[in-house]
């Protein structure tokens, strides 16, 4: 167990419709990434938060937002979805900013079909 | 992001050592090198991480070479357990975000 939890485990909609996936990372840690993985696609980052604050972003969709709040918790919205965003969806912590000195603590995803 | 490349799968025998190669010849000189795994149906698991020295932990060894172009994740003795996929990524100094390649995929054969 990594100390990061996700809910809901399996999520199953229309499309067209909107999801909130969320995320709890591990005590005391200040950072969020959230990352998306299909059949085809592999391990995608998708934004990173840090106390707050977005700090990064990658292959994340416009219709796609996050955003993490006071007490660290972070949340990830998916709009307007289609079948293609059908996928696993991970969140990770970390103690915060320190490179690569630390480790990602990785959720156990949340599995997102759309039908 | 410095680039790392993996072969796409490896297989072994159990209990027998495992040694899981990563070129990354890009990489800058604050890069740190991190291992992580994935078994099946699971979150991305941390391995082990290192700068420059190899490193030790319970679940593996990490060789880095000398001038920090490559490294090799090394199993002791490889279980049925250890069957997953095996990512060596670089993250970036700001610690900002992590790009994951494809990894190199393990088989154990019993």
């Amino acid at each position: 167990d990594s100390g990061v939890t996700q809910t809901p485990k399996h999520l199953i909609t229309a499309t067209g419709q909107r999801v909130t996936l969320r995320c709890s990372p591990r005590s005391g840690d200040l950072s969020v990434y959230w990352y998306q993985q299909s059949l085809d696609q592999g391990l995608q980052f998708l934004i990173h938060y840090y106390n707050g604050e977005e700090r990064a972003k990658g292959n994340i969709l416009e219709r796609f937002s996050a955003q993490q709040f006071p007490d660290l918790h972070s949340e990830l919205n998916l709009s307007s979805l289609e079948l293609g965003d059908s996928a696993l969806y991970f969140c990770a912590s970390s103690p915060g900013l320190a490179g690569g000195r630390v480790e990602q603590f990785f959720g156990p995803g949340t599995r997102l079909t759309v039908l | 992001d410095a680039k790392t490349t993996q072969p796409n799968s490896m297989e072994s025998n159990e209990e027998e050592p495992v040694h899981l190669p990563c070129n990354h010849s890009t990489i800058s000189g604050t890069d740190y090198i991190h291992w992580y795994r994935q078994l099946p149906s699971q979150g991305p698991e941390y391995v082990i991480h290192g700068l420059t020295s190899n490193v030790n932990n319970r679940m593996a060894s990490l060789a880095i070479a000398e001038d920090r172009k490559s490294s090799t994740l090394i199993l002791h003795r490889a279980t049925l357990r250890d069957a997953a996929v095996y990512y060596c990524i670089l993250p970036d100094t700001g610690g900002f975000k992590t790009i994951f390649g494809a990894g190199t995929r393990l088989f154990v054969k019993a």
